[in-house]
């Protein structure tokens, strides 16, 4: 149980497309689910927080236009790069409040963003 | 915010052998995971310990709240066990995650 998909697992765009990213919890609801990014051979950075029905809260420095967040219902959240430049080229990952645990966080599997 | 600091940032192993990772935090959380993550980028839920100790197989993790800091202990291990570890931890449903421990077992 507590399962997190992704789609796609990787992309490659060109420079000023924007591309999306889903999120899906399978066997829960999430009321709640994160975006995380992390750069080669650093550590997972939070993005932005997304909670089903309301606007997300972004990080300091995350920039909310370019980074569009969508939680539209119960088991899906989506993330948008808009006008993607190279230096959005990144491993993005998104997590799910399971609600097993109050605050245990299960992750996806991540994609893989390249941006030419 | 929260500080969280791994220790050691890398460490090789003959298959076989124990292992100790470190997680300290700068203050109190609510929740603490530890994560494996593979060569592929998945993270996989090891531990969820806010306190106490659990075991699972070969792993098991303490953490003593009181002393802002987490163990992950490694017995006997494989070569499937390297890729790196992440403590994570969080006083309002946000993690922060440390490093990471950059582990490879060599076979």
């Amino acid at each position: 149980g507590a399962v997190v998909s992704q789609h796609p697992s990787w992309v490659i765009c060109k420079s000023g497309t924007s591309v999306k990213i889903e999120c899906r919890s399978l066997d829960f609801q999430a009321t709640t689910m994160f975006w995380y990014r992390q750069f080669p051979k650093q550590s997972l950075m939070l993005m932005a927080t997304s909670n089903e029905g309301s606007k997300a809260t972004y990080e300091q420095g995350v920039e909310k236009d370019k980074f569009l967040i969508n939680h539209a219902s119960l088991t899906l959240s989506t993330l948008t790069v808009t006008s993607a430049h190279p230096e959005d080229s990144s491993f993005y990952i998104c997590s799910a409040l399971s609600g097993r645990a109050q605050y245990e966080q299960y992750f996806g599997p991540g994609t893989r963003l390249t941006v030419t | 915010g929260i500080q969280v600091e791994q220790s050691p940032p890398d460490l090789i192993l003959q298959e076989g052998a124990n292992s100790t990772l470190r997680c300290n935090f700068s203050d109190s959380v609510n929740n603490l995971q530890w994560f494996h993550q593979n060569p592929w980028g998945q993270l996989i839920n090891l531990f969820y310990i806010p306190s106490g100790t659990k075991q699972n197989g070969r792993l098991s993790a303490t953490t003593v709240a009181t002393e802002r800091y987490s163990l992950l202990y490694i017995s006997s291990s494989q070569t499937t066990d390297s890729g790196v570890y992440f403590c994570a931890v969080d006083s309002s449903y946000k993690l922060i995650f440390g490093s990471g421990t950059r582990l490879l077992v060599r076979p």
